[in-house]
């Protein structure tokens, strides 16, 4: 079975600043490893995935992900902040025959002027 | 981009009735799933459904809840009698393979 932890229910950053949201996650196979982002009174939009192929994702909306297999880690980042990206997100994990996503807990991001 | 779409976007329902929520997956897709999110909490997996059968369904999806793929282009979520901790978002979802999944914008349920 697979898992993910969000740590931090709540970020609120500088527009212009670092946004850092953590991720572990528990599987005990291969993970497939998902961010995704809900706007208010939105579904679900898909940031960035990764599958087993490069460690470090690119998403959209300049947002990037790092898998790292010995932190048990999938990290989302994006180096500068704008009023935009106050939103909801969630992180995922889905095995690799795995016909659904465990989504953890969301980390509510809002962004200071 | 082709879109998964829900309808209705919002379902108001008394306590005790019987509801359909309907979701149009993208055409090509032959992975379709629900998921709901109750106020304030996490999105839960409720169901999968490949090859027109349930191919895993979580705890929550009990004897009150069903799935239809009635014509090849719907994809159904009936709860039979509904109750109060129902109220929810309900997401449908459908994936080409598995891996990726594209969410609909969500029906929201109140049960009163």
């Amino acid at each position: 079975a697979q898992s993910v932890t969000q740590l931090g229910s709540h970020v609120s950053v500088s527009e212009g600043a670092l946004v850092l949201l953590r991720c572990n996650y528990s599987s005990s196979v291969p993970p497939y490893l998902f961010w995704y982002v809900q706007y208010p009174n939105q579904g679900l939009q898909l940031l960035l995935k990764y599958t087993s192929a490069a460690t470090l994702v690119k998403g959209i909306n300049g947002f990037e992900a790092e898998f790292k297999k010995s932190e048990t880690s999938f990290h989302l980042t994006k180096p500068s902040a704008h009023m935009s990206d106050a939103a909801e997100y969630f992180c995922a994990v889905s095995g690799p025959n795995d016909y659904k996503l465990s989504f953890g807990a969301g980390t509510t991001v809002t962004v200071r002027a | 981009e082709p879109e998964v779409t829900q309808t209705p976007s919002h379902q108001v329902t008394q306590m005790g009735q019987e509801v359909i929520l309907r979701c149009v997956p993208i055409s090509n897709h032959l992975y379709f799933y629900w998921y709901r999110q109750i106020l304030g909490q996490k999105v839960e997996f409720l169901v999968s459904f490949y090859n027109n059968e349930i191919s895993e369904k979580s705890e929550i999806f009990d004897d009150q809840f069903s799935v239809e793929r009635p014509d090849g282009s719907n994809f159904t979520l009936k709860i039979r009698s509904t109750k109060l901790e129902d109220s929810a978002m309900y997401f449908c979802a459908s994936s080409a393979w598995t891996g990726r999944e594209f969410f609909g914008p969500g029906t929201r349920l109140t049960v009163l």
